[in-house]
């Protein structure tokens, strides 16, 4: 079962920042925060992972609470390609991924 | 870096065929892949983990027999789906890993199987 909790659907207009929450409360102390996308009928592309602290990389920015339990990822210009599912997954980084339902991200033009 | 190929993309058989789809890394070696299946407008589920060399561990309700998983190199794992029905109708995509502190799962583009 996934351990996180998303918004199932939200809509960004193109060009403003996608703020995307997820809950993980139940998160272990060993696990990292995963961000992955879906784009229709492709496989899941990594974007971004974290352990404590925020990260940041070409794609978006991650920011985990102080005591873990939920984060954000940051799209900071949208745009209509970035439309997609995206998931929130925690893992210790050596078992296989578990895939909840994911937020279905919808950029207007 | 870090690409992975499915092939084929897409595949039609008839009922009671057999159907063999390939993962492969292409730019470095994967001791560890997955396989995944997703129906329509559902997440992904994670069919089996498959270690080279070793015989695949497959989730709960995952028919062993049914779906028969090679990985026989470090950058090649292969899928076949034996017997293939319509409710196997599906979506396939496999991952690999590269082992680290926190390693990254990078995955395929995926195959959409119709059996017919």
């Amino acid at each position: 079962d996934a351990k996180t909790t998303q918004p199932p659907s939200m809509d960004c207009a193109e060009g403003r920042a996608a703020n995307l929450p997820c809950n993980h409360s139940t998160i272990s102390g060993n696990e990292y925060v995963y961000w992955y996308r879906q784009i229709h009928s492709q496989g899941p592309q990594y974007i971004i992972h974290g352990l404590k602290n925020n990260e940041t990389n070409e794609m978006a920015s991650l920011i985990i609470t102080e005591d873990r339990k939920s984060s954000t990822l940051i799209l900071p210009h949208a745009t209509l390609r970035d439309t997609a599912v995206y998931y929130c997954i925690v893992n210790p980084g050596n078992t296989p991924l578990v895939f909840g339902k994911g937020t279905r991200l919808s950029v207007i033009a | 870096g870090a690409v992975v190929s499915q092939h084929p993309s897409w595949v039609i058989c008839k009922s009671g065929t057999s159907v063999k789809i390939e993962c492969r890394s292409l730019d470095f070696q994967a001791t560890t892949m997955f396989w995944y299946r997703q129906f329509p407008k559902q997440s992904l589920m994670l069919m089996a983990t498959s270690n080279e060399g070793s015989k695949a561990t497959y989730e709960q309700g995952v028919e062993k027999d049914k779906f028969l998983i090679n990985h026989a190199s470090l950058t090649l794992s292969t899928l076949t789906v034996t017997s293939a029905h319509p409710e196997d109708s599906s979506f396939y995509i496999c991952s690999a890993s590269l082992q680290g502190a926190s390693y990254e799962q990078y995955f395929g583009p995926g195959t959409r199987l119709t059996v017919t």
